[in-house]
């Protein structure tokens, strides 16, 4: 079966921009994650949903980014008013339920603020 | 709070020399702890964890609670395992908390 996928691989946008990352977990995982990737920063969690449970937010770095989930798949990441800092790599992840379940990556979307 | 250090931004082995990537936590309760890897171009993923206690690719790493540590250790390195390694640990949530990886260059 297909993996965790994301769409688009890159995006090119201008400060002040919104933009919205979306993406496509494995069929049957009600966990999904996303995390940043930035340079010389790791990678920090960011938010969380978990079946029908309110998310866990925690880790949204201001309240410009949101995220929601659709019928308990597809989601999308969506950063308003764009800064240069927001440049980084967005990944997303899904997993089965349940805390010793693997978490499976996506490839990730490139966002590049200019 | 939960914190992951890899002191090491970056590493250079040559081949067939052992290889050690240091990872250091900080949780306060009974953490659990994941390498996970990223080769060139591909996408991240799960290495090993502590739970399981096997050894994939020749890695292996022992958690030491006295320690504090989750060291990933290889008695021999090969050029394949170059790549970008996060440790990371996950306390009483489902969030992953990742230190910021080192990249492990092992030579010819």
């Amino acid at each position: 079966g297909a993996g965790v996928s994301q769409s688009p691989s890159n995006k090119v946008t201008e400060k002040g921009k919104d933009v919205e990352l979306r993406c496509d977990p494995i069929s049957g995982h009600t966990a999904l994650y996303w995390y940043r990737q930035s340079l010389g920063q790791g990678l920090e969690f960011l938010i969380y949903f978990q079946g029908n449970s309110a998310p866990d937010k925690s880790g949204l770095p201001s309240d410009r980014f949101s995220a929601e989930r659709t019928g308990g798949s597809v989601s999308t990441l969506t950063i308003q008013r764009t800064q240069q800092e927001d440049s980084a790599v967005y990944l997303c992840a899904s997993s089965l339920a349940g805390l010793n379940n693997e978490q499976f990556f996506g490839p990730g979307t490139r966002l590049t603020v200019l | 709070a939960q914190r992951v250090t890899q002191p090491e931004k970056l590493l250079s082995v040559f081949k067939g020399a052992p290889v050690e990537l240091k990872c250091n936590y900080s949780y306060s309760g009974s953490p659990e702890l994941f390498w996970y890897v990223q080769y060139s171009r591909q996408r991240l993923q799960l290495l090993l964890r502590h739970i399981s206690r096997e050894s994939i690719k020749g890695f292996t790493a022992d958690l030491n609670k006295g320690e504090t540590s989750f060291h990933l250790k290889k008695p021999f390195a090969q050029e394949e395992d170059s790549a970008m390694y996060y440790c990371a640990l996950r306390g009483g949530s489902e969030k992953l908390v990742f230190g910021k990886g080192t990249k492990l260059t092992v030579n010819p």
